[in-house]
C-alpha cells in the first residue's frame, strides 16, 4: 500500500520560478526521503529528513516536515530546464518491516 | 567507480517464459531490493534482501523470485505464473537498513511480447 501521496500529481512552470510539492503520509515515520526521476532512469536520492527534524537544506532544495499534520514539503528554488523530472517521497516507518514506501510521485515541467 | 547496475536494459519475453534480471552493486551494502514500476506510477516493493542467504517478500511477490547468495548479486526472476510482468524493474541497495538512503540502478525495461 502507498503511505505517501503528493500533490499535485503534475506541475508546470517557467524556468527561474520556485516549484513546491507535497507529501502526506499516514502512520508514524522515522524519516521521509525525496527522491528524482529522470525519464526513464533510475531514481536519484535528493534529501532526507529525520522526524525530529523540522527543515532541511541541500542547495537550491528545502525540505520541510511537520510529524503533527504528517505531511512535508519540497520546494526547488531558481528552477532550470534541467529540473524537469518526477519527485518521490518515501517514508521509512517507525516500527515493522525495514523498507520504504514510495509515494506516486510529482511530475514537473520546467519551461524554458 | 562503485555503483549499482542492472542487465539488460531492455528484455522481451514471450508469454509463458521465465525471464531473470540482474542487479550487482560493488558498494559493499547489506540490504537489496526489486521494485516494479507501471506508467506514471510509484514503486512498489517486490522483495528485499537484508543479508545474504535471506530475503523477505515485499507487496507484489507473486510471480516473483529471488536468490541472494553473494552479498553484491540479488537477481530477481519474473515466472509465467506473474499475470502482467510489462513494467520497469528498478533494484537498489542500501549500506544497512531499509531506513538508509538507497541507491538505484538504471532499472530494465520488460515488455512481454
Amino acid at each position: 500500500s502507498q503511505q505517501g501521496e503528493e500533490d499535485p500529481q503534475a506541475l508546470s512552470i517557467q524556468e527561474g520560478e520556485n516549484a513546491t510539492m507535497n507529501c502526506s503520509y499516514k502512520t508514524s515515520i522515522n524519516n521521509l526521503q525525496w527522491y528524482r526521476q529522470n525519464s526513464g532512469r533510475g531514481l536519484v536520492h535528493l534529501i532526507l529528513i529525520r522526524s525530529n527534524e523540522r527543515e532541511k537544506h541541500s542547495g537550491r532544495l528545502r525540505v520541510t516536515l511537520d510529524t503533527s499534520k504528517k505531511s512535508s514539503s519540497l520546494l526547488i528554488t531558481a528552477s532550470r530546464a534541467a529540473d524537469t523530472a518526477s519527485y518521490f517521497c518515501a517514508t521509512a516507518r517507525n516500527q515493522g518491516a525495514q523498507k520504504l514506501v514510495f509515494g506516486q510521485g510529482t511530475r514537473l515541467t520546467i519551461n524554458p | 567507480d562503485g555503483g549499482i547496475t542492472q542487465s539488460p536494459k531492455y528484455l522481451f519475453r514471450k508469454e509463458g517464459q521465465n525471464v531473470t534480471l540482474s542487479c550487482e552493486q560493488n558498494l559493499n551494502h547489506d540490504a537489496m531490493y526489486w521494485y516494479r514500476q507501471d506508467p506514471g506510477q510509484g514503486l512498489r516493493l517486490i522483495y528485499y534482501s537484508q543479508i545474504v542467504n535471506d530475503f523477505q517478500k515485499g507487496d507484489i511477490a507473486e510471480g516473483y523470485s529471488v536468490s541472494r547468495e553473494k552479498k553484491e548479486s540479488f537477481p530477481l526472476t519474473v515466472t509465467s505464473a506473474q499475470k502482467n510482468p510489462t513494467a520497469f524493474y528498478l533494484c537498489a541497495s542500501t549500506l544497512a537498513g531499509g531506513t538508509d538512503t538507497q541507491y538505484f540502478g538504471p532499472g530494465t525495461r520488460l515488455t512481454v511480447l
